[in-house]
Formats: C-alpha cells, sequence, structure tokens
C-alpha cells in the first residue's frame, strides 16, 4: 500500500523564523512528488518534483528531494502571518497509465507576529 | 477563467436521502477526480475520470458514483447518504496525467 508522512503535524512559529517540512513516502512506480498549500478552500499547486537532487524555488518558499532516501522538504524563510495554513504532500505513481495521487495527511503551520 | 467550480458550497442530508455534487472546470482538462478530506485522514481519492464518457474507481469509492457526460463536467452521486459520508468534497483537473491537479473550493457536506 502506498503511504505519505509528514511531519511534524502542527508547528507553531513566529514571523520571520525558517521552517522546514518533511514528507517521506512509500510508494511502487514513483513519478513525481507535489507540494499544495491549504488556507481555508482549496488546495493550491506550489511544486511538483521528479528529479532527485534538484531544487525548485518560488520567492520564500523552496523544496528539494531525495530519491534515494525516498522523502522531500520544504523551507519557508522569512515566514508571513500569510504562511499560515496546512500544508500538503502528495506522491504520484504509474500505474498502468493512469496516475494516482496519493497525499499525506499534512502539516499544519502557525506563523504567529 | 474561472478554473475549477463546484456547486453547492453547503449541504446537509438526512440519512437515505441522495444529492449530486456538480463539478465544472473550462481549462479543458482531460483528467478530473473527487477526493473527500476529513480530520486526521488526509484527501483520499473516490473516483476519477481519463476522458469524457469515462470513469474508475480511487480509493474510497464504496457508496459514491459518478458520471462525465461532458469534457468539462464532472458529478459525484451519493445515492443514500450515510453519516460516514460526512466530509468536505473536493473536485480537482489536470491536463493529462503527468501535470499538477488544480483543486475547487469545495463541498462541506453533513448527513444527519
Amino acid at each position: 500500500e502506498d503511504k505519505v508522512v509528514q511531519s511534524p503535524l502542527s508547528l507553531v512559529v513566529h514571523e520571520g523564523d525558517t521552517v522546514t517540512l518533511n514528507c517521506s513516502y512509500e510508494v511502487t512506480n514513483f513519478r513525481s512528488l507535489l507540494w499544495y498549500k491549504q488556507e481555508k478552500k482549496a488546495p493550491t499547486f506550489l511544486f511538483m518534483l521528479t528529479s532527485s537532487g534538484i531544487e525548485k524555488k518560488s520567492g520564500r518558499l523552496s523544496s528539494i528531494l531525495d530519491k534515494k532516501e525516498l522523502f522531500s522538504i520544504l523551507n519557508i524563510t522569512a515566514t508571513q502571518t500569510g504562511d499560515s495554513a496546512i500544508y500538503l504532500c502528495a506522491v504520484k505513481n504509474s500505474g498502468g497509465s493512469n496516475y494516482k495521487l496519493t497525499f499525506g495527511k499534512g502539516t499544519l503551520l502557525t506563523v504567529n507576529p | 477563467n474561472a478554473g475549477v467550480t463546484q456547486t453547492p458550497k453547503f449541504r446537509v442530508l438526512k440519512t437515505g436521502q441522495s444529492m449530486t455534487l456538480l463539478c465544472a472546470q473550462d481549462m479543458n482538462h482531460e483528467y478530473m477526480y473527487w477526493y473527500r478530506q476529513d480530520p486526521g485522514m488526509g484527501l483520499r481519492l473516490i473516483h476519477y475520470s481519463v476522458g469524457e464518457g469515462t470513469t474508475a474507481k480511487g480509493e474510497v469509492p464504496d457508496g459514491y458514483n459518478v458520471s462525465r457526460l461532458k469534457k468539462q463536467n464532472f458529478l459525484l452521486g451519493l445515492e443514500s447518504a450515510a453519516p460516514s459520508q460526512t466530509s468536505v468534497y473536493f473536485c480537482a483537473s489536470s491536463y493529462g496525467s503527468r501535470y499538477e491537479q488544480y483543486f475547487g473550493p469545495g463541498t462541506r457536506l453533513t448527513v444527519t
């Protein structure tokens, strides 16, 4: 059974702190790993990682994948209160021609002013 | 460009009632998905569709049916609602199987 485990489950920091969110996985036929940010409503797409060791970056957010050790990290530097959200990690595998997405339970990040 | 939209936003049902949730996307995406999100469980795939006229079972399909009569719409049906189906339901779509999924705003369903 495919499994995605995120840690920590929740995290409280102060504005300006740097945080690292973790995602480890066990899936058959790995295709890619995705990060989403979920505030009050729909998860919004952040990154898709397919290659090991290549950092994806967008502003203060960055992510990297380690396919050998089966994990990814999401870094947020100089956190702001607007970064408060649930961060979801999902892994896509390839089953025939259809690619299934398995989600972790998420990390709830709270950034206090 | 509205992206992915869902109706209704909220609904309360009594056990045994039926309803249909509608998902629409205007991005010409081939793939569409229905998920449910429960506390402590994460997002779980109910059913998905790889194109107009096709549907397939996901991780938790029991108690749900789907239809994809038009490419832009994906309907999720509950024939006889149960309290265990109380959840937040998200629809998503993607250009193809190798691309990221875009999510709708969700439907909060309560079954009493």
